[in-house]
């Protein structure tokens, strides 16, 4: 089974702060046949289902905000927000897809500082 | 406009069955992937069922393995999870989403097992 080991647990940050979130997996999760990276980022507020911000490591979902930036390759994953604003605190999550049983990291909590 | 519609969740004995039924609409349902999720409260995100588009294949971590049957009805743009033996563990939020890569989620039905 694939872990993802998200990191940090938590983050308190200022309005208009950048921030970064580390997931990394415990085997690749990149698809040699297409050469991509199966994994993606979800943003998900209280009482709110996910919300999908990034896919394949580096898209962006339609409507997500230019300041939500995904990167990484192989085993290591980063989002990065920069210029945080209110409206992005929220807790967020990684997911490999790239084999069952998929796994979610742990999670991530951004706080107002 | 796509949605996804979860129900049947509801207070069960441990032990209990529970059939939850997730209604699909605003895209072709039947050539999509369906994925169960769960969340205990106050904790993080658990895959527990996927199923391929024409229903032929299933997958499931082993904590739910043997006991949840995830299904999906093409004609009825439905897909359903029998959860069978139900544990206090299995108490949580049951999302279901389409394939991975769309982000579509449906709102959640709140599953709560205890006596």
């Amino acid at each position: 089974d694939i872990v993802m080991t998200q990191s940090p647990f938590s983050l308190a940050v200022s309005e208009g702060e950048m921030v970064t979130i580390n997931c990394k997996s415990s085997q690749s999760l990149l698809s040699s046949g297409n050469q991509k990276n199966y994994l993606a980022w979800y943003q998900q507020k209280p009482g709110q289902s996910p919300k999908l911000l990034i896919y394949y490591a580096s898209t962006r979902q339609s409507g997500v905000p230019d300041r939500f930036i995904g990167s990484g390759s192989g085993t290591d994953f980063t989002l990065t927000i920069s210029d945080v604003q209110a409206e992005d605190l929220a807790d967020y999550y990684c997911l490999q897809h790239y084999s069952s049983p998929y796994t979610f990291g742990a999670g991530t909590k951004l706080e107002l500082k | 406009e796509v949605q996804l519609v979860e129900s049947g969740g509801g207070l069960v004995q441990p032990g209990s069955p529970l059939k939850l039924s997730c209604a699909a609409s605003g895209f072709t349902f039947s050539s999509n992937w369906l994925n169960w999720i769960r969340q205990a409260p106050g904790k993080g995100l658990e895959w527990v069922a996927s199923i391929n588009p024409d229903g032929s294949s299933t997958y499931y971590p082993d904590t739910v393995k043997g006991r949840f049957v995830v299904s999906k009805d093409n004609a009825k743009n439905t897909g359903y999870l029998q959860m069978n033996n139900l544990r206090s563990e299995d108490t949580a939020m049951y999302y279901c989403a389409r394939t991975w890569l769309t982000g579509n989620w449906g709102q959640g039905t709140l599953v709560t097992v205890s006596s």
